[in-house]
């Protein structure tokens, strides 16, 4: 069964330095992988999808499918960085059939100053 | 920029009423999504849809119905509330992606429900 396991419910971090915020998956097939971000107040929004290779806000995202592992990280984080990150899969597969996307319990990000 | 809107913001409702969240999109998206968020258990998928008046069951279906009858709209019905119900929920929606399944989700601001 698909499943998306995010360890860490709450990471502090202080201003400048390196986060890693966690998310392993279970999957059979070949996976779509999403991070999403919702900053205090605001609606959830995407981050980055592992299929694009962007680097968005400094964080970056590399699917280890030996690991089955997606985790998001940046050098140097800062206090607008504080929020709650989701990880998210969806299954992506031939011949067309509609698949659901399935969300992890979400890592809030406290960067202090 | 996409567009998803939800009717109310904050809900206040008594145990055993009929509720209807509304969920508009303006992109023309082919699926849309109701989900509930709740501290620690992340996102769960109440219903889907993938086109008009077709429906899906997501992870948590009990006690709630959707409705969809024009591409844009897509409702949630909670038929008689119960306090257990409380929560945020939230509405998505996506275009189809490349390889025929769901794209990106893009999401409305949520509506807090309280059932007392």
């Amino acid at each position: 069964a698909q499943r998306v396991t995010q360890p860490e419910k709450l990471l502090s971090v202080f201003k400048g330095a390196p986060v890693e915020l966690k998310c392993n998956y279970s999957y059979s097939g070949s996976p779509e992988l999403f991070w999403y971000v919702q900053y205090s107040r605001q609606r959830l929004q995407l981050l980055l999808r592992h299929i694009s290779r962007e680097s968005i806000k400094g964080f970056t995202a590399d699917l280890n499918k030996g690991e089955t592992s997606f985790h998001l990280k940046k050098p140097f984080a800062q206090e607008e960085d504080s929020a709650m990150y989701y990880c998210a899969l969806s299954s992506a597969s031939f011949p067309y059939n509609f698949n659901k996307f399935y969300f992890g319990s979400g890592t809030k990000l406290n960067v202090k100053p | 920029d996409v567009k998803v809107t939800q009717s109310s913001r904050y809900l206040v409702k008594r145990t055993g009423e009929k509720v209807f969240l509304e969920c508009v999109q303006d992109m023309d998206h082919e699926n849309m999504f109701w989900y509930r968020q709740d501290p620690g258990l992340g996102l769960r998928l109440i219903y889907f849809s993938y086109d008009v008046k077709m429906k899906e069951k997501g992870d948590i279906p009990e006690g709630y119905s959707v409705s969809r009858e024009k591409k844009e709209r897509f409702s949630l019905i909670l038929e008689s509330a119960s306090t257990n119900q409380t929560s945020m929920y939230l509405c998505a929606s996506s275009p189809l992606g490349l390889a025929g399944g769901p794209d990106t989700q893009y999401f409305g601001p949520g509506t807090r429900l309280t059932v007392l």
